[in-house]
């Protein structure tokens, strides 16, 4: 089992539509989380930290359920700007960050 | 400017070669990172640092060595053990200090073999 597993995509959809990602993680030690933006053949960025009462930046809000091990991210009224691939990022207590295979994502006009 | 700078961008190797990336940080971050890409993939970890003069291993690390003898410089080697070289390979770096430290990226470098 992956230790991070996100949806595995491609997500087509129309401007303005509401759309989601989750992701799972399978260490229960695992300390912090973060959603990162990567465009075609660039470096990834950080688009947001989830925090463990959940977090809203303009559209996008995260949220983090360490029961179940998960954390989502939702994004409103997607532009076309948004089209990108969404990593999901966890971070282990020694500094070990780990990475999702990503969810690309390509919003239509 | 502070960041992280990898170079070269672009690399080509013959088979059986050993190359070595360069990643340099001015962000005085303790923690440095390589990660591999294969197209369409997500990123995967081949060794990480937390301090000076030691590093672990990631899920990936056969193949690759590093050395992290200054805290500014990261440098992995792909060495010929390496049977599948060709990606793309990215350096991050996070002040490592707390759990919400952001990892920053270099450009990366795309590694052909022909």
């Amino acid at each position: 089992r992956k230790e991070v597993e996100q949806d595995p995509g491609p997500f087509n959809v129309p401007e303005g539509a509401t759309v989601a990602f989750n992701c799972t993680y399978s260490n229960s030690a695992s300390q912090s989380f973060f959603w990162y933006r990567q465009d075609c053949r660039k470096e990834p960025k950080l688009l947001m930290s989830v925090y463990s009462s959940g977090n809203e930046d303009g559209r996008f809000t995260a949220q983090l359920n360490r029961a179940s091990q998960y954390i989502s991210l939702l994004i409103r009224d997607s532009k076309l700007s948004d089209s990108a691939t969404y990593l999901c990022v966890v971070n282990y207590h020694n500094n070990d960050m780990r990475f999702g295979a990503g969810t690309r994502l390509t919003v239509k006009p | 400017d502070g960041g992280i700078t990898q170079s070269p961008k672009y690399l080509f190797r013959k088979e059986g070669q050993n190359v070595t990336l360069s990643c340099e940080q001015n962000l005085n971050h303790d923690a440095m990172y390589w990660y591999r890409q294969d197209p369409g993939q997500g990123l995967r970890l081949i060794y990480y640092s937390q301090i000076v003069n030691d590093f672990q291993k990631g899920d990936i690390a056969e193949g690759y060595s590093v050395s992290r003898e200054k805290k500014e410089s990261f440098p992995l080697t792909v060495t010929s053990a390496q049977k599948n070289p060709t990606a793309f390979y990215l350096c991050a770096s996070s002040s490592g200090q707390g759990a919400y430290t952001e990892a920053f990226f270099g450009q990366g470098t795309r590694l052909t073999v022909v």
